[in-house]
């Protein structure tokens, strides 16, 4: 358990479908993050909120959209996707305002758009 | 930009062995953070160990130690005493020192593999 939760662990959706990630976090962190794991290649960042605030969207497809209600909660919009953004989506929080801080991990969100 | 390589994709070890992961890493930052995460089967992306580029001693978690090399850029972990609970696929990130909305930047990866 790190504090850092992430809903629903598996999703299966069509192309013309709409649907939602969920993420909290409950370590008092001001800044979260998603991030796209897909098979043989690195992690990627997809969006980054700081205070609330996107500070960076990493030329994300619009079909995924990021909202950021709190310093709690993330969520990740998901609008007629394509076979590939099937992947793993990870969530993480940090807390701003020192360097270096340690960005801690959700335990992902498993999508594949059929 | 920054870039990370794990040049071994996957690695094995036996059981209370110690085993060393390679990682090197290109900037242009004097100022960064180095991490090395785990994510086992369960996919949960778990911190390991940091260390902080301006400090020259190594950082060291029980039974896990890197070799940090600033000038060469690597950034090597050593995990000793080898446990099947170490299995997992391993992960070495880069951190710019800056104070807002923090970045890593992932290497590929390294599949270690404990036996017993």
């Amino acid at each position: 358990e790190t504090g850092v939760t992430q809903t629903p662990r598996h999703l299966v959706m069509g192309m013309t479908n709409k649907k939602s990630l969920k993420c909290e976090q409950h370590l008092g962190h001001n800044a979260m993050y998603w991030y796209k794991q897909s098979a043989k290649k690195p992690l990627e960042l997809m969006f980054v909120y700081s205070l609330e605030e996107r500070v960076e969207n990493n030329s994300v497809p619009s079909r995924f959209s990021p909202e950021c209600p709190n310093s709690s909660h993330l969520f990740l919009h998901l609008h007629t996707l394509q076979p590939e953004d099937s992947a793993l989506y990870l969530c993480a929080s940090s807390r701003e305002g020192h360097s270096g801080n340690t960005i801690y991990f959700g335990e992902g969100s498993w999508l594949t758009v059929v | 930009a920054q870039t990370v390589t794990q040049s071994q994709p996957e690695m094995s070890v036996q059981e209370a062995e110690t085993v060393t992961l390679s990682c090197t890493y290109d900037t242009s930052e004097n100022n960064y953070y180095l991490f090395w995460y785990k994510q086992p089967p369960s996919r949960q992306m778990i911190l390991v160990i940091r260390q902080e580029a301006y400090k020259q001693q190594n950082a060291t978690e029980n039974r896990f130690s890197v070799n940090f090399q600033k000038a060469a850029k690597s950034f090597s972990l050593k995990i000793s005493d080898s446990q099947l609970g170490d299995t997992a696929m391993y992960f070495c990130a880069f951190m710019r020192g800056e104070t807002s909305g923090s970045r890593l930047t992932f290497g590929e990866g390294t599949q270690l593999t404990v036996n017993p």
